[in-house]
């Protein structure tokens, strides 16, 4: 049973527009939701991340939203580059007095068609 | 220039037989973790260490062992136990949790096919 969906497997989007990539999760008592990115051959890198306080994060390109009610969040990119092509995986985290419990979802791969 | 290493890069091993992937980090992290990432899943956790000479199983660990013996060092062993060892082998570390996420940061990886 997969606490963190992510239902599309992979998007494309043209240059400089924007990319959504979506992720519903089950659990109500994650306390963090995090975006990892992942090239080919490489360990994921962390993007972003949001308390499940708020409802929006943002960084440069990459804003984060989240719908608690929903169970819902998404990554957007804007304006989306070639370099952006990769696996994006989105995370949810339980925090621990001892050590953080993340559980990642199966992926995203976009690409971003210059 | 801090950061994870994970050798080697690529991995072949004989049904039947034990191989012992490696993960060394100069982070300082006290946490260090271990998944396992095959086609169309998310990363699944095998076994995590909060502090040296400690060790937790995850979500998969049958057919999996570990040691935390350094601060720097968690390798995996991948026994002749583990039904289907072929996968893309990733191991992170981070800092002891506290009262926000920690970002966990990740090796590059080792890819262990067997034969």
């Amino acid at each position: 049973d997969q606490q963190v969906k992510q239902n599309s497997p992979s998007l494309s989007v043209q240059e400089g527009r924007i990319s959504i990539l979506n992720c519903d999760y089950t659990n109500s008592m994650f306390d963090y939701f995090l975006w990892y990115k992942k090239y080919p051959a490489e360990g994921p890198t962390f993007l972003i991340s949001i308390s499940s306080i708020k409802d929006k994060n943002e960084d440069g390109r990459f804003t984060v939203f989240l719908n608690k009610s929903a169970k819902h969040l998404s990554l957007h990119i804007v304006p989306s580059q070639p370099g952006d092509s990769a696996v994006y995986f989105c995370a949810a985290s339980v925090v621990r007095a001892s050590y953080d419990k993340v559980i990642f979802g199966p992926g995203t791969s976009l690409s971003v068609i210059p | 220039d801090g950061g994870i290493t994970q050798s080697p890069k690529y991995l072949f091993r004989k049904e039947g037989q034990n191989v012992t992937l490696s993960c060394e980090q100069n982070l300082n992290h006290d946490a260090m973790y271990w998944y396992r990432q095959d086609p169309g899943q998310g990363l699944r956790l095998i076994y995590y260490s909060q502090i040296v000479n400690d060790f937790q199983k995850g979500d998969i660990a049958e057919g999996y062992s570990v040691s935390r013996e350094k601060k720097e060092s968690f390798p995996l062993t991948v026994t002749s136990a583990q039904k289907n060892p072929t996968a893309f082998y990733l191991c992170a570390s981070a800092r002891s949790s506290g009262l926000s996420y920690n970002e966990q940061f990740f090796g590059p990886g080792t890819r262990l096919t067997v034969l």
